[in-house]
């Protein structure tokens, strides 16, 4: 099965900063990763597909990179309601898998 | 408007048995596969199963194997989950999300189920 490293786990950021969330796969996925958001209480929402495009109605802040086995997700100006869990999803092969999440928080 | 919306969800006894169901609606059900991913509290996203569009191919993930079975209606817009043997560590929020190449979105709201004596 493909292992997610997702990193950080937890990341403290301001309203305006620029930040980037790293996901790592055990083993070559191509591009088939994607990246979602979770709000407390909430479904997931995926926010990027097929590695780095964005996701119809997603804010152009976000945007994903990578291939292979290395793939980040970035925002480039952090907006209030940004902040949130992002987990990334393998799934070039069986089982799909997601990164342990990463939580960010207000500083 | 995509909704997919759980139900089923409770309190079952740890050895017990739950079906769960997801309705959907605003789109052409029987032309996409569908999936099933859990959310135990306070952690993180995993993947429990999928289905192909009309049943013939079905993956899950090893912790389940032999005691969830994924299965649909596309006559009713239904995808449901038969849950067996439940362990404490199926507790959960259960999402139902359309499929594509394995990658979940849109999700429903989900529907939590609680595996206690």
């Amino acid at each position: 099965d493909i292992q997610m490293t997702q990193s950080p786990s937890s990341l403290s950021a301001s309203v305006g900063d620029r930040v980037t969330i790293t996901c790592r796969a055990s083993q070559g996925i191509r591009n088939d990763l994607g990246w979602y958001q979770q709000k407390p209480g909430k479904a997931p929402k995926r926010l990027i597909y097929a590695a780095s495009s964005l996701q119809s109605g997603v804010p152009s802040r976000f945007s994903g990179s990578g291939s292979g086995t290395e793939f980040t997700l970035t925002i480039s100006s952090l907006q209030p309601e940004d902040f949130a869990t992002y987990y990334c999803l393998q799934h070039n092969s069986y089982p799909p898998a997601f990164g342990q999440g990463t939580r960010l928080e207000i500083k | 408007e995509v909704q997919l919306v759980e139900s089923g969800g409770g309190l079952v006894q740890p050895g017990g048995s739950l079906r769960l169901s997801c309705a959907a609606s605003g789109f052409t059900f029987s032309s996409y596969w569908m999936s099933w991913v859990r959310q135990a509290p306070g952690k993180g996203l995993e993947w429990v199963a999928n289905i192909k569009q009309d049943g013939s191919e079905k993956y899950y993930v090893d912790s389940v194997k032999g005691r969830f079975t994924i299965s649909r209606d596309n006559a009713k817009n239904s995808l449901y989950l038969q849950m067996n043997s439940l362990r404490a560590e199926d507790t959960a929020v259960y999402y139902c999300a359309r499929d594509k190449y394995g990658a979940p979105q849109p999700w429903g709201q989900g529907t939590l189920v609680t595996v206690s004596s």
